[in-house]
């Protein structure tokens, strides 16, 4: 069964930074590509960044370019997200989500984890 | 950034209808497209990628067409389980980007 599961989400204050994981079991993390999706309260869903298999290919969307970085590391079967420069409008639940076999549509999704930025 | 407008961004249908929801693309997306589904409290579901291609284990009652910048998601007989919101996915290209959202509720 494929699972996802993120951590690391926190209240924190306006300028910091956080990390956040994603631990991924039921699949091969090496053959597919993973990406962050996140829904601030009461809205609707926001793509934050893709990461493809190998790290080649990486995208992330213009509100959190130059202050997000995703990562993956294979072997422990885990997605990243390093989140610098936090701000107001960056509180959101954060879901992890597995490309498809043949396709780069959101599959699998997480249950998501919960970021609030807050002084 | 190509920009996903959806509409309507709610209605209100009964238990055997037919719903539709239309996304369209501030510029092409090849087939890149894609649908959820979300309910409350809960992550989002695929439905539809490739355009037209329905994830497994999805009803047929839901199909997905379209091409190039107008695409539709349809819901025949609606069921109960069906009330919640739609979102269109583009992943065409980068940054890829989601529609509003269509809120589809019980009249």
């Amino acid at each position: 069964e494929v699972q996802l599961v993120e951590s690391g989400g926190a209240l924190v204050q306006p300028g910091r930074s956080l990390r956040l994981s994603c631990a991924v079991s039921g699949f091969t993390l090496d053959d597919y590509a993973m990406q962050w999706v996140r829904q601030g309260p009461g809205k609707g869903l926001e793509w934050v960044s893709t990461i493809n298999w190998n790290s080649g290919s990486i995208g992330y969307a213009d509100s959190v370019k130059g202050r997000f970085t995703i990562s993956r590391d294979n072997a422990k079967s885990s997605l990243y997200l390093q989140m610098d420069s936090l701000r107001p409008e960056d509180t959101a639940l954060y879901y992890c989500a597995k490309g498809g076999s043949r396709d780069w549509y959101a599959e699998s999704w997480g249950q998501g984890t919960l970021v609030t930025v807050s002084s | 950034a190509i920009r996903m407008t959806q509409s309507p961004s709610s209605l209100s249908a009964s238990t055997g209808d037919t719903v539709t929801v239309t996304c369209r693309a501030s510029q092409g997306v090849s087939i890149n497209l894609a649908w959820y589904q979300q309910k409350p409290g809960k992550a989002p579901k695929p439905l539809i990628y490739g355009v037209s291609t329905l994830q497994s284990g999805v009803p047929s009652r839901f199909s997905g067409s379209g091409s190039g910048t107008d695409f539709t998601l349809t819901i025949s007989y609606l069921q109960s389980e069906d009330f919640a919101t739609y979102y269109c996915h583009q992943y065409d290209s980068y940054p890829w980007t989601f529609g509003q959202g269509t809120k589809v509720e019980i009249k």
